[in-house]
Formats: C-alpha cells, structure tokens, sequence
C-alpha cells in the first residue's frame, strides 16, 4: 500500500510570499495529483503530472521519480489562496487514488 | 452541465437509522467513487464503480453498501447508522483513461447521534 505523507500540516504566511508545500510516497506511482479543497468543502483538481513541472498560473507543480517527492509552489500569495492542499497518487491499472491528509494553508493580508 | 451533484447536503440521524445518499453525474464517466473525509485523515475510498451494474470494495467499506443501477447515478446506503460513521462523505466520478482526475462532489454532512 502506498503510504502518502504531506508537510507541512500547517502553513500560515503573509500576503505575497512564496509558498512551497511537500508531497512524499513509498512505492513508485504512475501519477501525482494535487488537488485544492476550499474552506467551503469542494474539491478540485489542480494537476496531474507523471514528471517534469507543470504551470497553471501562480502554481506550479514539480516532481521527482527518482526521490519519490513532489512540491506544489505557489507563487505572490493572495488570501484566496486559503484552501487544504491535497497530494494524491495512482498506480498503473488501479482505479484507485491514495491521498496524503492535506495541508492547511492560510494566508493573512 | 451540473457536474457531481450531492443529495441530501446535511443529515442528521440517529443510531440505528438508514439513509441512502444519491450521487448523480452528467459527464458520461465510467468510474465513480464515494469517500469519506474525517479531522486528521485522508480522504478514504468507501465503495467504487467502474461502471453501470458493477460495485467494488474500497479501504474502509463495512457498515455501507452501494447500487449503480444507472450509470449517472451511485447511491451509497447506511443501513443501521452508527456514531462512528459521522463525516463528510464525498462522491467523484472519472473518465476510464484518466483516473486521476477526479471530478468531486460538493459534500454530504452526516452527523449520527
């Protein structure tokens, strides 16, 4: 079973800062997600990615297969950005996702 | 297009009820899925579908059972509700290829006292 562990739990930063959030997994994976769940309770799906980077505006997701780590960036933070950030991963011919339990980000103005 | 949609969006029940919670999706998805999500924990899979007539087990199944008799639609049923199982239950659905985008739900709040 794939273990999925996120850092850190907790995030609070001010307004405009640079944010990194850390996604590790035990057993090697087809693809990471990362998903984005709003204190309002739903849950959307930012990436997906198999390697590499991917962008999506002040977001951007990296991975590394070798160390079995990926990172989501968040770039000029804004207060909207305030959301539980979830890392999930699939594995090759399993319809199943594991998920890490989230990081609780906060940013004050 | 409504997306996953979630009936009812809060519940309240007391031990021993039933109840049965309906997910409906409007994208033509073969997979869905229904999740729940506890203080400190990951969201863990309940029950899944891979398709209409099919159900399978997932990590945390006992005391719930599921139907998909339409493919729109994934009904998950509480037959006698216990305390442990108040949460926040989410559906999801997916297309085949790709799995991992996942298409949630807003949400059911069920309380069992």
């Amino acid at each position: 079973k794939n273990e999925v562990e996120q850092s850190p739990q907790n995030l609070t930063a001010q307004e405009g800062e640079f944010i990194t959030i850390n996604c590790s997994y035990s057993v090697g994976i087809s693809a990471l997600h990362w998903l984005q769940q709003h204190p309002g309770g739903g849950i959307v799906s930012l990436f997906m990615l198999s390697s590499g980077k991917k962008k999506h505006g002040r977001l951007i997701a990296t991975i590394n297969i070798q160390e079995k780590h990926s990172s989501l960036h968040i770039t000029a933070s804004h207060p909207r950005d305030s959301a539980v950030y979830i890392c999930a991963v699939s594995n090759f011919g399993n319809e199943k996702l594991t998920f890490g339990t989230g990081t609780r980000l906060t940013i004050i103005p | 297009n409504a997306g996953v949609t979630q009936t009812p969006k809060f519940r309240v029940l007391k031990t021993g009820q039933s109840m049965t919670l309906l997910c409906a999706q409007d994208m033509n998805h073969e997979y869905m899925y229904w999740y729940r999500q506890d203080p400190g924990m990951g969201l863990r899979l309940i029950h899944y579908s891979v398709g209409e007539g099919t159900t399978a087990k997932g990590e945390v199944p006992d005391g719930y059972n599921v139907s998909r008799l339409k493919k729109q639609n994934f009904l998950l049923g509480l037959e006698s509700a216990a305390p442990s199982q108040t949460s926040v239950y989410f559906c999801a659905s997916s297309y085949v290829a790709r799995v991992g985008e996942q298409y949630f739900g807003p949400g059911t709040r069920l309380t069992v006292t």
